[in-house]
């Protein structure tokens, strides 16, 4: 069964920083790993979707990395902002959908 | 606009009763699912659904119920059965069926018990 992990659980960074955040999975036997985003009370918004295929994603100042044969993958952000507050949660998906726990994102003014 | 709306927001359930949520989708999705989340846990699948009129059960079925008679709609029931219910319900929809699909996702229910 696969089993996904996201470390750290939180993490707070001053803003302007540029932030590493991590997702490790059991099983590299993938179609795809998504990366969202969490605000509080609310619903999952999708950032980036890497292909199996693919070694990384980019957008805007989120850069997302795949490495399957080690089940890896990093959420790169970039000059880090106080909007940028809120749960990343990381998905792998093959035959079905499996998440992460999440990491809590806090950036301070 | 397209999207995924759930309704209500929040709900309250009383002991021993049985409460509904509801999830609408307008993006033509074929593949519907429901999902609890759980504070500090990831997302864990409580029922799907690839085409109307069938639907299988996720890892967390237990003391749930489900319905698809419209492509559009997907309802959850939480039934007296289901112990420990508070949670926060995430309602998503895909293109085609499960695997290798990308999940859109509706605001969620906050479910709470009276």
């Amino acid at each position: 069964k696969q089993e996904v992990t996201q470390i750290p659980a939180a993490l707070s960074v001053p803003e302007g920083e540029n932030l590493v955040l991590n997702c490790s999975f059991t099983d590299s036997a993938i179609y795809n790993l998504q990366w969202f985003r969490q605000d509080p009370g609310k619903g999952l918004t999708s950032l980036l979707l890497i292909q199996s295929s693919q070694r990384e994603q980019t957008s805007g100042r989120l850069n997302a990395s795949l490495d399957k044969s080690s089940g890896r993958s990093t959420l790169y952000i970039a000059a880090s902002q106080p909007g940028d507050s809120a749960t990343y949660l990381c998905a792998v998906i093959a035959r079905d959908m499996r998440f992460g726990a999440g990491t809590r994102l806090t950036v301070k003014p | 606009d397209g999207g995924i709306t759930q309704s209500p927001k929040y709900l309250f359930r009383k002991e021993g009763q049985n409460v509904t949520l509801s999830c609408e989708q307008n993006l033509n999705h074929d593949a519907m699912y429901w999902y609890r989340q759980d504070p500090g846990q990831g997302l864990r699948l409580i029922y799907y659904s690839q085409i109307v009129n069938d639907f299988q059960k996720g890892d967390i079925a237990e003391g749930y119920s489900v319905s698809r008679e419209k492509k559009e709609s997907f309802p959850l029931t939480v039934t007296s059965a289901q112990k420990n219910p508070t949670a926060f319900y995430l309602c998503a929809s895909s293109i085609g069926g499960y695997g290798g699909e990308t999940q859109y996702f509706g605001p969620g229910t906050r479910l709470l018990v009276l």
